[in-house]
């Protein structure tokens, strides 16, 4: 069965720390993948996608992350977190460029200033 | 361009209640969806639609109905609310082709239920 697994679901750093988020999904077929975030009390909105090309993609506000297919990974990263980036991140896989996305149960991210 | 919008932005129901949520986009996407969010449980797909006049099932389907009469529209109804169905939902669309934008979805601002 198609699955995501976000492996922290809270994260507390401090500023200027650096950030990786763990995201894997279960599916040998093609994939798209999402990283979405939602700040508090605002909706969800997308921070990087891949689905072809560079494994590296680059999104917005210095996030970064890395699709690895050898191991099913989609990991999300930031060199240097500020007070601001307090939100739930999201990872959403989408299989076999099926309209539907499968959704991780997020990781809230908490930043001490 | 106001993306997607969602009307009423917060909602307090009585058991038993009947209410209808409306998402609406203006961006001509064909897929529009229906989600439910609670603490911990990340997104939960209710119904989504592949296009004007087609409905289809997700993954926690019972207690609720929808329908897409107009492409731009795509309402939520619940016919006799309970309290587990206080969460907030979310409406998403997107296109019809994934291959340009990957499957990209586009959020509404969410509605938060509270059924007492």
């Amino acid at each position: 069965a198609q699955s995501v697994s976000q492996h922290n679901h809270h994260v507390i750093l401090s500023e200027a720390a650096s950030l990786e988020l763990g995201c894997n999904y279960s599916y040998g077929g093609t994939v798209n993948l999402f990283w979405y975030v939602q700040y508090p009390g605002q909706h969800l909105q997308l921070l990087l996608k891949y689905f072809s090309g560079d494994p590296l993609v680059k999104g917005i506000k210095g996030f970064e992350a890395e699709f690895i297919k050898s191991k099913f990974s989609f990991n999300l990263r930031k060199p240097s977190v500020q007070w601001s980036d307090t939100a739930e991140y999201f990872c959403a896989p989408s299989m076999d460029s099926n309209y539907q996305l499968i959704w991780g149960a997020g990781t809230k991210l908490i930043i001490k200033p | 361009n106001a993306g997607v919008t969602q009307t009423p932005k917060f909602r307090v129901l009585k058991t038993g209640q009947s209410m209808t949520l409306l998402c609406a986009q203006d961006m001509n996407h064909e897929y529009m969806y229906w989600y439910r969010q609670d603490p911990g449980m990340g997104l939960r797909l209710i119904h989504y639609s592949v296009g004007e006049g087609t409905t289809a099932k997700g993954e926690v389907p019972d207690g609720y109905n929808v329908s897409r009469l107009k492409k731009q529209n795509f309402l939520l109804g619940l016919e006799s609310a309970a309290p587990s169905q206080t969460s907030v939902y979310f409406c998403a669309s997107s296109y019809l082709d994934p291959t340009p934008s990957g499957n990209e979805q586009f959020f509404g601002p969410g509605t938060r239920l509270t059924v007492l």
